[in-house]
């Protein structure tokens, strides 16, 4: 069965730093990955996804992930953190459409 | 707003009762499907639907717990017999048939006393 693992349960930056959060996953056969956003009490939202075209995907609010087969990764990066950013991000793995398997989360913190 | 929506968005229940969640999907997503988070983790695949056929569970699924979507449309998930284990937040989404994305509503946070 597909997974995902998220490395890192927390991570801070400054605002304006680099954001990077790690995402490896596993899969007999070619996946769809995600990334998923969620603020307190509220649903998850889409910030971006990987569907077996561009292996750099852009997303919402400047969020950029790239998928590499080699690594098994699909790591989520923005140039500049912002404090709207603090939030859980989800990664999230799955195929045929069917049931989508997240990882733990990484809690990010921004920093003024 | 034509998102998907969850009712109700909290309850609090005391242990042995049963309860039972609502969900509208996105009105031409025919598949819906139901996950459990607790706190701390990632959001957890219970079970889906494509039209009213259901066409998966998990193993977290007991018998304590049983989905329906009769007519394709709206989604129940009941519990019965609450124990405090089943404190989280429930969360539903939907998708169209030939789409791989999942739209999220907001979840319902069940609190079991």
């Amino acid at each position: 069965a597909q997974s995902v693992t998220q490395l890192g349960s927390h991570v801070s930056v400054s605002e304006g730093a680099l954001v990077l959060l790690r995402c490896n996953y596993s899969s007999s056969v070619p996946p769809y990955l995600f990334w998923y956003v969620q603020y307190p009490n509220q649903g998850l939202q889409l910030l971006l996804k990987y569907t077996s075209a561009a292996t750099l995907v852009k997303g919402i609010n400047g969020f950029e992930a790239e998928f590499k087969k080699s690594e098994t990764s699909f790591h989520l990066t923005k140039p500049s953190a912002h404090m709207s950013d603090a939030a859980e991000y989800f990664c999230a793995v799955s195929v045929y459409n069917n049931d989508m398997r997240f990882g733990a989360g990484t809690r990010l913190t921004v920093k003024p | 707003d034509t998102g998907v929506s969850q009712d109700p968005r909290h309850k609090i229940t005391k242990r042995g009762q049963n309860v039972t969640f609502r969900c509208d999907p996105i009105s031409e997503h025919n598949r819906l499907y139901w996950y459990r988070q607790t706190l701390g983790q990632g959001p957890e695949f219970l079970t889906y639907f494509q039209n009213e056929a259901q066409l998966e569970k998990s193993r977290l699924l007991s018998d304590r717990f049983s989905a329906e979507r009769p007519k394709g449309s709206f989604s129940t998930l009941e519990i019965q017999r609450t124990e405090q284990g089943d404190s989280a937040m429930y969360l539903c989404a939907s998708s169209p048939a030939d789409g791989n994305e999942q739209f999220f509503g907001p979840g319902t946070r069940l609190t079991v006393l």
